[in-house]
């Protein structure tokens, strides 16, 4: 089977940019997350969605961020008007559903804002 | 946080030799993971323990779990170059489904 799959791999830009994440999960995941991962440290939870549903969102940085995933799906994480701060790798993983605690992530997009 | 100490933050072994690293948590959780990230991957999942269990085995790997003192410890045997690697150990997120995830030990292990 595929694994979760993530696109751009990288990016760079200007502090005040907006900047899109896209991930593709495992098919038949029906729970998607996303992680923001800086450097040296463990990934944490930004947001977190069953089927379309946003279970939690909490955990987003602040209104810069949104995340939608709107047919189940695919889903896309953006953040308008970067700033340094948000230089982190972004993870995307899945999970089978609420039985299963395996996540699998993709290998993440690493952002550098400048 | 829900992380207490944290596990050592490097370590490098030589080849053959063996390797344990700890973490200790704060709130109750029902199973601790251990995932590896390697350089430019995302983590993967190498062995979970649940809360009644004491032991878990898996191969060169073995995890415990101490719910009494909320830590576990992850041992590897015979390490090769290929388990250099950040090893985390993550716990459940408000009693769901997502992680949350400590700083993670980076092991390097030398041919």
């Amino acid at each position: 089977e595929a694994g979760v799959t993530q696109s751009p791999r990288y990016a760079v830009l200007q502090e005040g940019q907006a900047v899109s994440f896209w991930c593709d999960p495992i098919s038949g995941h029906d729970t998607l997350y996303w992680y923001q991962q800086p450097r040296d440290q463990g990934p944490q939870l930004l947001v977190y969605f069953r089927d379309e549903a946003v279970i939690d969102n909490s955990q987003l940085p602040s209104d810069r961020f949104s995340a939608v995933r709107p047919k189940g799906t695919n889903s896309t994480l953006k953040i308008q008007s970067a700033k340094q701060g948000d230089t982190a790798t972004y993870l995307c993983a899945s999970s089978r559903d609420w039985g299963g605690y395996e996540q699998y992530f993709g290998p993440g997009t690493r952002l550098t804002v400048l | 946080s829900q992380w207490g100490e944290e596990n050592l933050q490097a370590l490098s072994i030589q080849e053959g030799e063996d390797v344990t690293m700890n973490c200790s948590y704060k709130t109750y959780t029902t199973v601790v993971q251990w995932y590896r990230q390697k350089s430019g991957k995302g983590p993967a999942l190498i062995i979970l323990i649940r809360s009644n269990e004491r032991e878990k085995r898996s191969g060169r790997l073995r995890a415990t779990l101490d719910t009494s003192s909320q830590s576990s410890s992850l041992s590897i045997t015979g390490t090769l170059a290929t388990d250099t690697a950040v090893y985390f150990c993550a716990t459940e997120y408000q009693g769901g489904r997502a992680l949350i995830f400590g700083t993670g030990t980076t092991v390097s292990v030398s041919p």
